[in-house]
């Protein structure tokens, strides 16, 4: 089936630091991509939704110049957190949306950020 | 390999019980959350198991047997706005999320 990998797993950082997170569908093209955050045992914070070519769409209080995203092709969106924050640390989750007669969404993995 | 098996789709009416059954074969295990997704809006998280037994919250019970690698996520009272994908995701060794490809629950009147 679909998969949707996330790289890195984890991530330590610096307070003031910038951190990439690269999510990939691995076995189909994704034409929209969406990230999350997570807070334990809360549900998935939509942050933006990203399309292949066009600028990513921002959740209401999500700043863009902070949570800059990139879908640079039709299999991979980066999610940079720029100048990082201990309260950015979070659990990013980023999604993506398979074409064809039947939408499905599939969720990555993952990527922890701590920010020190 | 790692895997999470749901039912694609279930279908029942209001009023009813329903329940929807996650099977998991993961590398380590770190917790099983439920999340209720509505059409074209982001997951709401329902429920978080990390021990065998049945969890109550509402309408909604959860319930884990680690050694079976089985869960379940039980609706009672079934309503019409119930209608929606639930998704089983387990948390593995590594805390990251196994994700099920969600089960798409129908309510008819």
């Amino acid at each position: 089936g679909a998969v949707v990998s996330q790289h890195p797993s984890w991530v330590i950082c610096k307070s003031g630091t910038s951190v990439k997170i690269e999510c990939r569908s691995l076995d189909f093209q994704a034409t929209t991509m969406f990230w999350y955050r997570q807070f334990p045992k809360q549900s998935l914070m939509l942050m933006a939704t990203s399309n292949e070519g066009s600028k990513a769409t921002y959740e209401q209080g999500v700043e863009k110049d902070k949570f800059l995203i990139n879908h640079a092709s039709l299999t991979l969106s980066t999610l940079t957190v720029t100048s990082a924050h201990p309260e950015d640390s979070s659990f990013y989750i980023c999604s993506a949306i398979s074409g064809g007669r039947e939408e499905t969404q599939y969720f990555g993995p993952g990527t922890r950020l701590l920010v020190l | 390999g790692q895997n999470i098996d749901q039912p694609t789709e279930m279908t029942a009416t209001e009023g009813a019980i329903v329940q929807i059954n996650c099977t998991y074969q993961t590398s380590g295990f770190n917790g099983l959350f439920w999340y209720q997704q509505h059409a074209g809006e982001a997951p709401t998280f329902l429920s978080y198991n990390v021990l065998d037994g049945l969890e109550e919250k509402g309408r909604f019970s959860s319930f884990l047997s680690r050694s079976k690698g089985y869960s379940y996520l039980l609706l009672k009272e079934l309503q019409m706005k119930d209608s929606a994908s639930y998704l089983c995701a387990v948390m593995d060794s590594n805390y990251q999320l196994i994700w099920g490809a969600g089960t798409k629950l129908i309510i008819k009147p």
